[in-house]
């Protein structure tokens, strides 16, 4: 079935450092891939979403390409903020499979002033 | 901005007793979810509500769960018996529409069941 493998937390940055999460996955078909992100006292919420292989989602300084050739779909930000700090979940949704996601286990960002 | 709620923030039960949780999805969206993380553990589906029935569920969603619509705003899940395994964190979400490219579902807070 699919799955989605995201990097263990947490990840614990300076301010204005740059940014890795790593997400790979399988998948039968031909997913769309999502980021969402949980800020503290909130639900999760879409950060961005790539549809097609070598499309690259954005939103808010944080970017993400889908490979295709390497099944990832690794979640970048050149310079990140104290507001950042959240728990990131990678998610695909699979063709037929309506909206359902099928999320990794999150990572949990801490940005340090 | 039009938000999911959820209620109660934070239920703690004994074993074996019912328990409904509570979700008011955004008013104009029409697919209706729930998915839970148990602590530690990924997000996982449970259950997906259209039409005033259910489209999918996963093995999780058996016969203790339910769902219901049982007026225009509110979606509940129900848990008949509790067990300590369904101590989680429980996330209603709504979308406006079905289709594999949006992916974009509005999730509540959460509701966390903790099971003595």
């Amino acid at each position: 079935g699919d799955s989605v493998t995201q990097m263990e937390g947490p990840v614990t940055l300076s301010e204005e450092a740059f940014l890795t999460i790593n997400c790979t996955y399988t998948a039968t078909g031909y997913p769309s891939l999502f980021w969402y992100v949980q800020y503290p006292g909130e639900g999760l919420q879409l950060l961005l979403k790539a549809t097609k292989a070598d499309d690259k989602g954005s939103n808010k300084g944080f970017e993400a390409t889908y490979r295709k050739e390497t099944t990832s779909f690794h979640l970048e930000k050149g310079s990140v903020q104290v507001s950042d700090s959240a728990v990131y979940f990678c998610a695909l949704s699979d063709q037929g499979a309506g909206n359902m996601l099928t999320f990794g286990g999150g990572t949990r960002l801490m940005v340090k002033p | 901005e039009p938000e999911v709620t959820q209620t109660p923030s934070h239920q703690v039960t004994q074993m074996g007793q019912e328990v409904i949780l509570r979700c008011v999805p955004i008013s104009n969206h029409l697919y209706f979810y729930w998915y839970r993380q148990i602590l530690g553990q990924k997000v996982e589906f449970l259950v997906s509500f259209y039409n005033n029935e259910i489209s999918e569920k996963s093995e999780i969603f058996d016969d203790q769960f339910s769902v219901e619509r049982p007026d225009g705003s509110n979606f509940t899940l129900k848990i008949r018996s509790t067990k300590l395994e369904d101590s989680a964190m429980y996330f209603c979400a709504s979308s406006p529409r079905q289709g594999t490219n949006t992916g974009e579902l509005f999730f509540g807070e959460g509701s966390r069941l903790t099971v003595l």
